[in-house]
């Protein structure tokens, strides 16, 4: 019964390649997040749509962009990928200012 | 960005012990989540709190949103080896927000 679900676990992309990293949920949540993760530390979050409206963070490099074509579905667009980019990006959703759900997360390794 | 002050930042405890953690702020929350993460996983919710003073059960684990509001609090009951991860504290400031601010983490190794 996945939730939350993102696809793929694990990506490797080269320094500079644009990747896309995609969730779906099957909540019906109105709010979807992307948070990026590393190493043990606590979800940095990037950015979080309600709907269609789009908040992005003030501290989210311009190297990140999200799209969400409907409410099932987010994508997380990293147009070039820096080693410091290396870490775990995880998809949240969450019905209006209420409990908020995490997806099993990918793992992004930069070559 | 801002975090949440998360104490301790790890422990190591006997199987069948008690833990306690919480996580503490100078500033009033409306809503408190707590995670447990496991490696390479998304964090799993374990309890919601959503008034000042609650407390709520999920198995061996209790949670207590503070009367302050400042502060919450996770307990485990006779911990055991499965109880092993990292626990986060996640906090909303304001409701309309759906924006959350999560604690530096508990880290928990349980010695069977």
């Amino acid at each position: 019964d996945a939730m939350v679900i993102q696809n793929p676990r694990y990506q490797v992309t080269q320094f500079g390649k644009p990747v896309t990293l995609s969730c779906s949920q099957t909540l019906n949540h109105n709010v979807m997040y992307w948070y990026q993760q590393k190493s043990s530390q606590a979800p940095k979050l990037l950015f979080h749509y309600y709907d269609k409206d789009f908040n992005n963070e003030a501290d989210t490099p311009d190297n990140f962009q999200s799209r969400r074509p409907n409410t099932s579905f987010c994508f997380l667009d990293i147009r070039s990928p820096g080693l410091g980019d290396a870490a775990m990006y995880l998809c949240a959703t969450a019905q209006g200012p209420d409990t908020q759900y995490f997806g099993p997360g990918t793992r992004l390794t930069v070559l | 960005g801002q975090q949440l002050n998360q104490s301790p930042q790890s422990m190591f405890i006997q199987e069948g012990e008690d833990v306690s953690m919480n996580c503490t702020s100078s500033s009033i929350f409306n809503t408190w989540l707590w995670y447990k993460q496991d490696p390479g996983e998304g964090p799993v919710l374990l309890i919601a709190l959503y008034k000042a003073g609650e407390l709520t059960s999920n198995g061996r684990l209790t949670a207590q949103f503070g009367i302050t509001r400042k502060d919450s609090f996770l307990n485990i009951s006779a911990s055991i080896p499965s109880d092993v991860g990292i626990y986060f504290c996640a906090g909303q400031r304001f409701k309309g927000t759906y924006k959350y601010i999560f604690g530096t983490g508990t880290r928990l190794k349980v010695l069977a």
